[in-house]
Protein backbone atom coordinates (compact mmCIF):
# COMPACT_ATOMS: atom_id res chain seq x y z
CA UNK A 1 0.00 0.00 0.00
CA UNK A 2 0.78 3.88 -0.50
CA UNK A 3 2.96 4.98 2.52
CA UNK A 4 2.75 8.46 1.97
CA UNK A 5 -0.46 10.19 0.21
CA UNK A 6 -0.32 13.16 -1.32
CA UNK A 7 -2.53 15.80 -2.82
CA UNK A 8 -3.88 17.15 -4.93
CA UNK A 9 -2.65 15.52 -8.01
CA UNK A 10 -2.49 19.14 -9.80
CA UNK A 11 -3.01 23.20 -8.69
CA UNK A 12 -3.15 26.49 -10.40
CA UNK A 13 -2.48 29.65 -8.77
CA UNK A 14 -2.34 32.87 -9.31
CA UNK A 15 1.03 34.43 -9.42
CA UNK A 16 1.63 35.83 -5.62
CA UNK A 17 -0.74 33.53 -4.33
CA UNK A 18 0.06 31.18 -1.67
CA UNK A 19 0.11 27.41 -2.95
CA UNK A 20 -0.40 24.38 -0.53
CA UNK A 21 0.16 20.73 -1.08
CA UNK A 22 -0.47 18.21 1.68
CA UNK A 23 0.88 14.62 2.65
CA UNK A 24 -0.03 11.93 5.14
CA UNK A 25 1.47 9.15 6.37
CA UNK A 26 0.45 6.13 8.19
CA UNK A 27 4.14 4.83 10.00
CA UNK A 28 4.85 6.51 12.88
CA UNK A 29 8.51 5.17 12.37
CA UNK A 30 9.13 7.95 9.79
CA UNK A 31 11.50 10.39 11.12
CA UNK A 32 12.53 12.57 8.23
CA UNK A 33 10.31 14.32 5.66
CA UNK A 34 11.75 16.35 2.52
CA UNK A 35 10.05 17.87 -0.35
CA UNK A 36 11.50 17.56 -3.49
CA UNK A 37 10.59 20.13 -6.59
CA UNK A 38 11.14 18.53 -10.39
CA UNK A 39 11.01 20.55 -13.69
CA UNK A 40 10.28 18.33 -16.93
CA UNK A 41 12.98 16.68 -17.96
CA UNK A 42 15.01 16.86 -15.30
CA UNK A 43 15.74 15.23 -11.58
CA UNK A 44 14.06 15.91 -8.24
CA UNK A 45 15.88 18.66 -6.15
CA UNK A 46 15.85 18.54 -2.26
CA UNK A 47 13.63 21.64 -1.70
CA UNK A 48 13.18 21.72 2.07
CA UNK A 49 13.20 18.88 4.90
CA UNK A 50 11.47 18.80 8.01
CA UNK A 51 12.26 16.05 11.75
CA UNK A 52 8.98 15.51 13.82
CA UNK A 53 10.58 17.32 16.46
CA UNK A 54 9.59 20.82 15.12
CA UNK A 55 5.90 21.56 13.95
CA UNK A 56 7.56 24.32 10.94
CA UNK A 57 10.14 25.06 8.97
CA UNK A 58 10.92 28.12 6.81
CA UNK A 59 13.20 28.82 4.17
CA UNK A 60 12.53 31.79 2.08
CA UNK A 61 8.77 31.38 0.39
CA UNK A 62 8.78 27.79 1.54
CA UNK A 63 7.10 26.41 4.75
CA UNK A 64 6.80 22.91 5.90
CA UNK A 65 4.32 22.62 8.55
CA UNK A 66 4.41 19.46 10.49
CA UNK A 67 1.56 17.95 12.25
CA UNK A 68 2.63 14.87 14.13
CA UNK A 69 -0.36 13.91 15.79
CA UNK A 70 -2.78 14.06 12.58
CA UNK A 71 0.19 12.34 10.79
CA UNK A 72 0.50 14.60 8.42
CA UNK A 73 2.64 17.64 6.57
CA UNK A 74 2.50 20.27 4.30
CA UNK A 75 4.41 22.24 2.22
CA UNK A 76 3.14 26.22 1.81
CA UNK A 77 4.75 28.55 -1.21
CA UNK A 78 4.02 31.94 -0.55
CA UNK A 79 4.43 34.79 -3.46
CA UNK A 80 4.08 31.70 -6.00
CA UNK A 81 6.20 33.18 -9.10
CA UNK A 82 5.66 31.08 -12.02
CA UNK A 83 9.07 30.23 -12.39
CA UNK A 84 7.91 27.56 -9.20
CA UNK A 85 6.03 26.14 -11.80
CA UNK A 86 6.82 22.57 -11.59
CA UNK A 87 6.11 18.87 -9.71
CA UNK A 88 6.59 18.78 -5.93
CA UNK A 89 6.39 15.43 -4.26
CA UNK A 90 6.74 14.61 -0.87
CA UNK A 91 8.85 12.02 1.26
CA UNK A 92 9.70 10.07 4.22
CA UNK A 93 12.32 7.64 5.72
CA UNK A 94 13.09 5.96 9.24
CA UNK A 95 15.74 5.34 11.29
CA UNK A 96 19.55 6.25 9.73
CA UNK A 97 18.42 3.84 6.74
CA UNK A 98 17.87 5.64 3.28
CA UNK A 99 14.54 4.36 1.91
CA UNK A 100 12.78 7.49 0.73
CA UNK A 101 9.10 6.57 -0.15
CA UNK A 102 7.70 9.07 -2.25
CA UNK A 103 3.89 10.75 -2.42
CA UNK A 104 2.77 10.55 -5.68
CA UNK A 105 3.68 14.26 -6.46
CA UNK A 106 1.71 17.54 -7.25
CA UNK A 107 1.67 19.48 -10.78
CA UNK A 108 1.82 22.73 -9.81
CA UNK A 109 1.16 25.82 -12.24
CA UNK A 110 1.74 29.33 -11.21
CA UNK A 111 -0.20 31.87 -13.88
CA UNK A 112 1.19 35.10 -14.49
CA UNK B 1 32.13 19.94 -11.82
CA UNK B 2 30.16 17.68 -9.50
CA UNK B 3 27.39 15.67 -10.08
CA UNK B 4 25.10 12.17 -11.15
CA UNK B 5 24.98 11.55 -14.52
CA UNK B 6 23.01 9.62 -16.22
CA UNK B 7 23.12 8.59 -19.93
CA UNK B 8 21.60 8.78 -22.50
CA UNK B 9 18.93 10.98 -22.08
CA UNK B 10 16.57 8.86 -24.09
CA UNK B 11 16.36 5.24 -25.12
CA UNK B 12 15.02 3.18 -27.22
CA UNK B 13 14.68 -0.58 -27.32
CA UNK B 14 12.68 -3.35 -29.14
CA UNK B 15 10.65 -5.85 -26.70
CA UNK B 16 12.50 -8.82 -25.40
CA UNK B 17 15.80 -6.93 -25.11
CA UNK B 18 18.19 -6.52 -22.51
CA UNK B 19 19.10 -2.46 -21.96
CA UNK B 20 21.99 -1.17 -19.47
CA UNK B 21 21.51 2.21 -18.12
CA UNK B 22 24.16 3.89 -16.56
CA UNK B 23 24.63 6.31 -13.58
CA UNK B 24 27.91 7.96 -12.77
CA UNK B 25 29.22 10.37 -9.60
CA UNK B 26 32.00 11.89 -9.30
CA UNK B 27 30.26 13.65 -5.29
CA UNK B 28 32.10 10.63 -3.38
CA UNK B 29 29.32 8.93 -2.28
CA UNK B 30 28.91 5.93 -0.27
CA UNK B 31 24.65 5.15 -1.37
CA UNK B 32 23.47 5.05 -4.83
CA UNK B 33 19.76 4.31 -5.68
CA UNK B 34 17.62 3.49 -8.72
CA UNK B 35 13.89 4.54 -9.21
CA UNK B 36 11.42 4.16 -11.62
CA UNK B 37 8.89 7.00 -12.04
CA UNK B 38 5.54 6.60 -13.87
CA UNK B 39 2.73 9.29 -14.02
CA UNK B 40 0.98 9.63 -11.47
CA UNK B 41 2.53 7.17 -9.54
CA UNK B 42 5.45 9.34 -7.98
CA UNK B 43 8.82 7.29 -7.27
CA UNK B 44 9.25 3.68 -6.55
CA UNK B 45 12.69 2.13 -5.46
CA UNK B 46 14.24 -0.61 -7.69
CA UNK B 47 17.71 -1.51 -5.90
CA UNK B 48 19.63 0.20 -3.79
CA UNK B 49 23.77 0.03 -2.82
CA UNK B 50 24.98 0.95 0.94
CA UNK B 51 28.72 0.15 -0.41
CA UNK B 52 30.39 -1.12 -3.16
CA UNK B 53 29.97 -4.67 -3.92
CA UNK B 54 26.91 -4.76 -1.87
CA UNK B 55 22.95 -4.14 -3.22
CA UNK B 56 19.28 -4.67 -2.30
CA UNK B 57 16.28 -5.12 -3.85
CA UNK B 58 13.89 -2.10 -3.54
CA UNK B 59 9.86 -2.57 -3.49
CA UNK B 60 10.09 -2.84 -7.57
CA UNK B 61 12.89 -5.30 -8.47
CA UNK B 62 11.44 -7.86 -10.34
CA UNK B 63 12.92 -8.08 -14.38
CA UNK B 64 16.09 -5.29 -12.97
CA UNK B 65 19.64 -6.24 -11.97
CA UNK B 66 22.26 -4.02 -10.73
CA UNK B 67 26.01 -4.37 -10.06
CA UNK B 68 28.04 -2.44 -7.88
CA UNK B 69 31.96 -3.30 -8.99
CA UNK B 70 32.96 0.94 -8.47
CA UNK B 71 32.51 3.25 -6.25
CA UNK B 72 30.93 5.81 -8.58
CA UNK B 73 29.49 3.61 -10.60
CA UNK B 74 25.55 1.91 -9.98
CA UNK B 75 24.42 0.83 -13.36
CA UNK B 76 21.22 -0.96 -14.04
CA UNK B 77 19.93 -3.31 -16.43
CA UNK B 78 17.08 -3.78 -17.56
CA UNK B 79 15.98 -7.13 -18.86
CA UNK B 80 13.32 -9.17 -20.89
CA UNK B 81 11.27 -9.86 -17.77
CA UNK B 82 10.34 -6.92 -16.57
CA UNK B 83 6.45 -6.90 -17.98
CA UNK B 84 5.98 -2.99 -18.51
CA UNK B 85 9.59 -1.44 -19.09
CA UNK B 86 8.76 2.05 -20.37
CA UNK B 87 9.25 4.62 -18.06
CA UNK B 88 11.54 7.35 -16.55
CA UNK B 89 14.39 5.84 -14.81
CA UNK B 90 16.31 7.99 -12.05
CA UNK B 91 19.45 7.26 -10.74
CA UNK B 92 20.57 8.86 -7.38
CA UNK B 93 22.81 8.76 -5.01
CA UNK B 94 23.86 10.02 -1.00
CA UNK B 95 26.65 10.25 1.46
CA UNK B 96 25.51 6.81 3.33
CA UNK B 97 24.34 5.74 6.18
CA UNK B 98 22.93 8.73 8.32
CA UNK B 99 23.01 11.02 5.22
CA UNK B 100 19.46 11.61 4.77
CA UNK B 101 19.87 14.25 1.57
CA UNK B 102 20.00 12.38 -1.78
CA UNK B 103 21.11 13.97 -4.95
CA UNK B 104 19.20 12.88 -8.62
CA UNK B 105 20.49 12.66 -11.71
CA UNK B 106 18.68 13.66 -14.87
CA UNK B 107 17.27 10.79 -15.96
CA UNK B 108 16.94 8.36 -18.60
CA UNK B 109 13.23 7.78 -20.65
CA UNK B 110 13.29 4.21 -22.04
CA UNK B 111 11.00 3.46 -24.40
CA UNK B 112 10.22 0.09 -25.34
CA UNK B 113 8.69 -0.36 -28.53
Amino acid sequence: QQQVKQSPQSLIVQKGGISIINCAYENTAFDYFPWYQQFPGKGPALLIAIRPDVSEKKEGRFTISFNKSAKQFSLHIMDSQPGDSATYFCAASKDNFNKFYFGSGTKLNVKP
Amino acid sequence: DGGITQSPKYLFRKEGQNVTLSCEQNLNHDAMYWYRQDPGQGLRLIYYSQIVNDFQKGDIAEGYSVSREKKESFPLTVTSAQKNPTAFYLCASSLGSGSKTQYFGPGTRLTVL
